[in-house]
This record gives structure tokens, C-alpha cells and sequence, in this order.
């Protein structure tokens, strides 16, 4: 199986720049995503990552270093509405495409 | 609107009843996921399918639990006789064969068994 860690809750300010950590333990590694998801909503895709290194995307930056079994996901000039769940998501399976989730990472960003 | 549906949004029912969901994927996309969601965890895989075959279904899935997709198109969740640990969000995703696969979900199931 696959384990997946971030930290259950961050706290920022409107304006701000935070970083979500993910580490995983994984065999068969084939990509990495980060989901955001508002409460009582679904999942919304915000990135994807299979080689090391970073991929930016407006506001939102994702990084990832396969060999320490480490993504972040960056954000920059927090706004109220980034307030939300973050989720790590591993994929090892190319043919069934299937995404094993970490808990997420609640964010609270304040005034 | 053309993203993944979900019917219905809300079920609440008594414990020991059967409930089915029904899920349609957005139109192109032949990978159809279900996943289970409860409060601050993040999705649980539950079941996968490429078209109208099933190619993967969670260990953590009892025999209570079945899944379809008879034409490769909408699919279905049903479980039979629940028990109150059923109760959790059940989100449902599609993809496409291409790309890396991002997972485009559903509005949820939310289910209470009572």
C-alpha cells in the first residue's frame, strides 16, 4: 500500500504565502496530484506532477522530489477563497489511473 | 452543463435497507472511479472501471457492495443491507485514457443510515 502524509491543519494570512508538505512511501511510483476541495464539495484537480522539479500555475506551484518521497504544494497571495481542504493524491498504477488520497491538509487563511 | 452527475445528492435510511447511487461521467470519458469519503479523511478508493469492465475493486469492499457500468456510460453503487458505518460521503470520478489522468469529480452521495 501506499502511505501518505501531510499535516492535518495550516493556518495563513490573506496575502501570504504557505506551503503544503506531502511525503509518501510508495513502490511504483507513477505521478503525484493535488486536489482542492471546499467543504461539503468535491475534489477540484489543481495539479500534477511526475518528474522532479517544479511546475508552476498562476498562483498555485507544485514541487516534487521522487527520490525523498516529497511534494509541496505552494501557494502565493493567499486570498480568502483559498480557504479549503488539500489533498495529496499518489498514483502507482498507470493502467487503472487510480489515486490513493492523503487525509488533506486544512487551510484557514485569516484576514 | 457537461461535468460528472451524481443521483441523489442526499439518502438517508435505515439501517439494514438497500440504497443504490448513480453516477454520469462526464461524456468522453471512458475511466469511471467511486470513491468513500467521511469527515477528515481523504477519499478512500472503493472500485475502477475502464468502459464497461470493472478492473479493480478495494479489498475494503464487503460482498455488500456492487458496482456496474453496463454500457460504459452511467454507473451504479448499490449497497445492500447498511449498516450505519456505511454512512460517509460517496464521491464518484471519471478520466480520460490519456494525459495523466486528473480524476474530475462528482458532486457526492451523501448517505445516513440511521
Amino acid at each position: 500500500g501506499q502511505n501518505i502524509d501531510q499535516p492535518t491543519e495550516m493556518t495563513a494570512t490573506e496575502g501570504a504565502i504557505v506551503q503544503i508538505n506531502c511525503t509518501y512511501q510508495t513502490s511504483g511510483f507513477n505521478g503525484l496530484f493535488w486536489y482542492q476541495q471546499h467543504a461539503g464539495e468535491a475534489p477540484t484537480f489543481l495539479s500534477y506532477n511526475v518528474l522532479d522539479g517544479l511546475e508552476e500555475k498562476g498562483r498555485f506551484s507544485s514541487f516534487l522530489s521522487r527520490s525523498k518521497g516529497y511534494s509541496y504544494l505552494l501557494l502565493k497571495e493567499l486570498q480568502m477563497k483559498d480557504s479549503a481542504s488539500y489533498l495529496c493524491a499518489v498514483r502507482v498504477n498507470t493502467n487503472a489511473g487510480k489515486s490513493t488520497f492523503g487525509d488533506g491538509t486544512t487551510l484557514t487563511v485569516k484576514p | 452543463d457537461t461535468g460528472v452527475s451524481q443521483n441523489p445528492r442526499h439518502k438517508i435510511t435505515k439501517r439494514g435497507q438497500n440504497v443504490t447511487f448513480r453516477c454520469d461521467p462526464i461524456s468522453e470519458h471512458n475511466r469511471l472511479y467511486w470513491y468513500r469519503q467521511t469527515l477528515g479523511q481523504g477519499p478512500e478508493f472503493l472500485t475502477y472501471f475502464q468502459n464497461e469492465a470493472q478492473l479493480e475493486k478495494s479489498r475494503l469492499l464487503s460482498d455488500r457492495f456492487s458496482a456496474e457500468r453496463p454500457k460504459g456510460s452511467f454507473s451504479t453503487l448499490e449497497i445492500q443491507r447498511t449498516e450505519q458505518g456505511d454512512s460517509a460521503m460517496y464521491l464518484c470520478a471519471s478520466s480520460t485514457g490519456t494525459g495523466f489522468h486528473e480524476q474530475f469529480f462528482g458532486p457526492g452521495t451523501r448517505l445516513t443510515v440511521l
